[in-house]
């Protein structure tokens, strides 16, 4: 049962264009979301979050939309640079049951093209 | 600690060995999570902890995964009697609160062969 799902396995973009990375969840329960960027043969980076009461985020050039009737998240990377090439993971938890574990999507990786 | 650091980065067991897997989570955060994650794919919950107390274990598989958290020591995860499928990295992670943002450690590769 795949509670949160990365329908795109990969994005190439541009230098300087936007990526935009989607996320879509099933359980309702879910509260908080977060985004996670990962290189290679490293733990995954916190990037940016958003609790279910807000439907918007930013931090730099990093913004994390939620849409709560559509089940859905996205993160938007505006310049992208080619540093941002890793793969981004999405993660949800539902903070009245789940004690706080981390339901994560399978991963986009982004590419970014100078 | 600042970062979440995890011992060893790599380990070979052969199968039907013992593996030890260490966490040491950033200073002052109480909770610690075990995720695992196999062939890339998406990351696996396995257990957490609230300082020393089990947290939440439902992603635990029981028969050959134990873990623990004791004070002053880095936390560990032990997997009895290695299996194949026992081959993934599995990642630590700590938070502040329950509900507060996980930060990661940058994993053990774990190969049983």
């Amino acid at each position: 049962d795949q509670q949160v799902k990365q329908n795109s396995p990969s994005l190439s973009v541009q230098e300087g264009r936007i990526s935009i990375l989607n996320c879509d969840y099933t359980n309702s329960m879910f509260d908080y979301f977060l985004w996670y960027k990962k290189y290679p043969a490293e733990g995954p980076t916190f990037l940016i979050s958003i609790s279910s009461i807000k439907d918007k985020n930013e931090d730099g050039r990093f913004t994390v939309f939620l849409n709560k009737s559509a089940k859905h998240l996205s993160l938007h990377i505006v310049p992208s640079q080619p540093g941002d090439s890793a793969v981004y993971f999405c993660a949800a938890s539902d903070s009245g049951t789940s004690y706080g574990k981390l339901t994560f999507g399978q991963g986009t990786i982004l590419t970014v093209h100078p | 600690g600042e970062e979440v650091a995890q011992t060893p980065k790599h380990l070979v067991r052969g199968e039907g060995q013992k593996a030890k897997l260490y966490c040491a989570p950033i200073k002052g955060h109480s909770y610690v999570f075990w995720y695992q994650q196999v062939l890339k794919n998406e990351f696996k919950f396995l257990i957490s902890f609230q300082n020393e107390n089990v947290f939440d274990e439902t992603g635990m598989p029981k028969e050959r995964f134990s873990a623990k958290c004791l004070p002053n020591s880095p936390c560990s995860l032990e997997i009895q009697a290695t299996k194949l499928e026992d081959s993934a990295v599995y990642f630590c992670a700590s938070s502040l609160t329950k509900t507060d943002t996980q930060y990661f450690g940058p994993g053990t590769r774990l190969t049983v062969l």
